[in-house]
């Protein structure tokens, strides 16, 4: 079973670009995750899809990140304008479902705002 | 809201050694943990989960986790380390409902030959 895929693995822009970041889930997993991870913490929730629809977004900037899920399937996130502290790695799980179901993660995109 | 507490940035043993990293956790409700294992430049891998039943949950790679809902712990723990286990290693609560999950800062261990 092929694993949660994201790309690029790493991106480097300067402050004020903008970025968008891509995941492709597990097949026939309903629930997908985006998490930003800041050097020294854990991972933060971002935003959880159930299908193509937002479950939970209440940590997400909005005034500059922003997140589809289109078809339910593959899903894509964006930075736009970035700032220095987004510097993080931007990680993307599936799961089948929410609940007790566990979460698979993709190895992350490194991202670097100079 | 859910909380997670890693109070140890770092855990340091020797091989052969017993290992356990602590977790303890706020949430209202019948908590969901997990552990889960991070390798430098990779995403996080799940260990072990307790939803109910047994306070002992066995997971992958040898390592167990001990649910004491008194002392609201979720403790991981492995009766002898090797230096593959070596790693960043965190707790997560999930929210029963929704499935949000929430971290811990993760606590290193690293294990000496």
């Amino acid at each position: 079973e092929a694993g949660v895929a994201q790309s690029p693995r790493y991106k480097i822009i300067e402050k004020r670009q903008s970025v968008a970041f891509w995941c492709n889930p597990i097949s026939g997993h309903a629930t997908l995750y985006w998490y930003q991870q800041i050097l020294g913490q854990g991972p933060k929730l971002l935003i959880q899809f159930q299908n193509n629809g937002v479950v939970d977004d209440s940590q997400l900037p909005k005034d500059r990140f922003s997140a589809e899920r289109l078809k339910g399937v593959d899903s894509t996130l964006k930075i736009q304008p970035a700032k220095l502290e987004d510097s993080a790695v931007y990680l993307c799980a599936s799961s089948a479902s929410t609940g007790t179901d566990t979460q698979y993660f993709g190895p992350g995109t490194r991202l670097t705002v100079l | 809201a859910q909380s997670v507490a890693q109070p140890e940035d770092q855990v340091n043993v020797a091989e052969g050694n017993p290992l356990t990293v602590k977790c303890t956790y706020s949430v209202s409700g019948n908590p969901y943990l997990f552990w889960y294992v991070q390798y430098p430049n990779r995403g996080l891998q799940f260990l072990l989960k307790y939803i109910t039943g047994d306070n002992l949950v066995k997971g992958s790679y040898g390592f167990e986790a001990e649910f004491n809902k008194s002392q609201t712990s979720f403790h991981l723990k492995k009766p002898s380390a090797l230096v593959s286990d070596s790693a960043l290693y965190f707790c997560a609560v999930r929210d029963p409902l929704r499935g949000k999950s929430t971290f811990g800062d993760g606590t290193t261990l690293t294990v000496k030959p």
